[in-house]
């Protein structure tokens, strides 16, 4: 049972744009939901996180938003470059357990 | 500081035979996970150690499947027999913390192909 979900396998978005990634989870005892980026022959590095109990946390060109409610989340890169073209991974763990659930990935170019 | 090594890098095997990969963690981190990806599927959670205890091995696809971290230092997962349903790309992570929302640093992964 796949409990983190990105239902967009691509994205395709031009340099300068907004890249929106989504991501959609089933279960309400998550705590802590990260976004990992990978490129092509490496392993996922770690990009930005965010708590249950936050809204919205922002580093740089990097936004996640959480909504609850919904149970979904968003990555927004603004601007967003040809280096951030990678796949990207919604990740979602609990408070006192770190072991993580991902989804599929979304496959992110940005085309200069 | 040395990141997440693994080893090795490719694998091809035949169905039925044995292949043992291997984790190196950042020095000092307790945490030691393993993973696995499917191609084009997500990152699938097969277990979980601290030190050289199981901390959670609620992901391990069946007992083909044994993994080890003896010393609490590297570890090791043996895939004994393999099958066809076996491949795919096994990623190591290592992080220093158990709480929740920690960073867990990732290996290049050992991809591994049974024919």
């Amino acid at each position: 049972d796949q409990q983190v979900k990105q239902n967009s396998p691509s994205l395709s978005v031009q340099e300068g744009r907004i890249s929106i990634l989504n991501c959609d989870y089933t279960n309400s005892m998550f705590d802590y939901f990260l976004w990992y980026k990978k490129y092509p022959a490496e392993g996922p590095t770690f990009l930005i996180s965010i708590s249950s109990i936050k809204d919205k946390n922002e580093d740089g060109r990097f936004t996640v938003f959480l909504n609850k409610s919904a149970k979904h989340l968003s990555l927004h890169i603004v601007p967003s470059q040809p280096g951030d073209s990678a796949v990207y991974f919604c990740a979602a763990s609990g408070i006192n357990n770190n072991d993580m659930r991902f989804g599929a990935g979304t496959r992110l170019t940005v085309k200069p | 500081e040395a990141g997440v090594t693994q080893f090795p890098s490719h694998s091809v095997i035949e169905k039925g035979q044995t292949v043992t990969l291997r984790c190196d963690p950042i020095s000092g981190h307790d945490n030691l996970y393993w993973y696995r990806r499917v191609m084009g599927k997500e990152i699938k959670f097969l277990l979980h150690f601290v030190k050289e205890s199981k901390q959670d091995e609620s992901g391990m696809p069946n007992n083909r499947f044994l993994a080890e971290r003896t010393g609490g230092t590297y570890s090791t997962l043996k895939v004994q027999p393999a099958e066809l349903e076996d491949s795919g790309v096994y990623f190591c992570a290592s992080s220093q913390g158990l709480a929740g929302g920690q960073e867990q640093f990732f290996g290049p992964g050992t991809r591994l192909t049974v024919l």
